[in-house]
Parts: C-alpha cells; sequence; structure tokens
C-alpha cells in the first residue's frame, strides 16, 4: 500500500518570498510522485512529475521539486511566490501492481500575503 | 486539444435516489479514471478503466457504485442508492498509456449534493 503525506493543511508566505510545500511518502515498490495544482473551481493541473532519472525535477510557473530516496520525501518549491501561486496543491503517488491510479495527500493550501 | 469534459457540473439529490455522471477522455487516450474528491481531501482513486477494461476497482464501494467504459471511450459512474456521505466531486482524468508516470488529464469536476 502506499501513502501520502503533507505537512501542513496551510502554509502562507509573503509575495516574493520562498515557497516550501513539503510532502512524504511510503512505498512498496520504487514510486512514481507528482504534484498537481487546483485552482478554485478549476480540475487538477500537473505541476512536475519525477518518474526516473533526475531527482530534481522542474516544473511549469517556477516550480521545482527533489526527489529524497533516503528521506522519501518529495517536496515542493518555488524561490519566490507570486499572488497568483495562491491554490491548493497536492502531492500524488503512483500505485503500484500493474495498476497506476495515484494516491493524493490532503493538500495544502498556499495563501500569498501581499 | 480539447480536454476531459464532465456532467452534469453540478447535482443536487435526496438520500436514496439515484445519479449517473458522464465523462469523455481525450481523444486517444487508453486509460480512464474516476476519483472521489470530499471537501477538505484529496481526491481517492474509485476505479480505473483501460480501453473498456477494469484495471483497478478495489476502492470501489461496489453495494452502490458502478461504473461502465463501453466501446473503450466515454464513461458513466452511478451511484444507487445515494448517501449522505458520498456528497464529493467526482473527478475524471484520462491518459495516453497504462505504464507508470504518464501524466493524468483531470475534468472540470461533478459537485454532488445528497440531501
Amino acid at each position: 500500500a502506499q501513502s501520502v503525506t503533507q505537512l501542513g493543511s496551510h502554509v502562507s508566505v509573503s509575495e516574493g518570498a520562498l515557497v516550501l510545500l513539503r510532502c512524504n511518502y511510503s512505498s512498496s515498490v520504487p514510486p512514481y510522485l507528482f504534484w498537481y495544482v487546483q485552482y478554485p473551481n478549476q480540475g487538477l493541473q500537473l505541476l512536475l512529475k519525477y518518474t526516473t532519472g533526475a531527482t530534481l525535477v522542474k516544473g511549469i510557473n517556477g516550480f521545482e521539486a527533489e526527489f529524497k530516496k533516503s528521506e522519501t520525501s518529495f517536496h515542493l518549491t518555488k524561490p519566490s511566490a507570486h499572488m497568483s501561486d495562491a491554490a491548493e496543491y497536492f502531492c500524488a503517488v503512483s500505485r503500484g501492481g500493474g495498476a497506476d491510479g495515484l494516491t493524493f495527500g490532503k493538500g495544502t493550501h498556499l495563501i500569498i500575503q501581499p | 486539444e480539447a480536454g476531459v469534459a464532465q456532467s452534469p457540473r453540478y447535482k443536487i439529490i435526496e438520500k436514496r435516489q439515484s445519479v449517473a455522471f458522464w465523462c469523455n477522455p481525450i481523444s486517444g487516450h487508453a486509460t480512464l479514471y474516476w476519483y472521489q474528491q470530499i471537501l477538505g481531501q484529496g481526491p481517492k482513486l474509485l476505479i480505473q478503466f483501460q480501453n473498456n477494461g477494469v484495471v483497478d476497482d478495489s476502492q470501489l464501494p461496489k453495494d452502490r457504485f458502478s461504473a461502465e467504459r463501453l466501446k473503450g471511450v466515454d464513461s458513466t459512474l452511478k451511484i444507487q442508492p445515494a448517501k449522505l456521505e458520498d456528497s464529493a466531486v467526482y473527478l475524471c482524468a484520462s491518459s495516453f498509456g497504462l505504464a507508470g508516470g504518464n501524466e493524468q488529464f483531470f475534468g472540470p469536476g461533478t459537485r454532488l449534493t445528497v440531501l
């Protein structure tokens, strides 16, 4: 079984400050890891994903994440927050066993202070 | 390229009634997923199809939920009878193949309220 833990249901940062959203996972097989963003009244949009290879993954809108196997973590960062980054962020891991449905964390609501 | 389409966008029913949701995936996408997102939680996988076959339905409450994907394209998810705890957003997603790591594209969801 796989699981995802996102630390902090709400994170508040000032505009221009570093964004750090934490994600830890458990998986019995090498995981595929994802970050999705959900804007109000919109569907989920993929920010970035890790499958194999380079452990530092760059995504859209200036976000990046680093896969750290020893820490079972996949934290999401952005050097400088923008007001438009305010949204719900979900970390997810792909299920194993031949099926690739996603197991999501509970989400982190990112608040940007002007 | 058109995205994943879902209808209706909103539905309000009373408990014990039946309801059905429809999903049209992105053209050419063989894999289709249904997720349930309860308020304040992340989406939970209900069922995954590859073409018109079921790959994973281990988390589908089969006593009241059913889903089909006839002809390997459109899909419907049905709840009969609905319970109060079924109030949620039902998300449909599709991806090109079955290999792990494929991006899943999500539709806007159907918001179900059970009174």
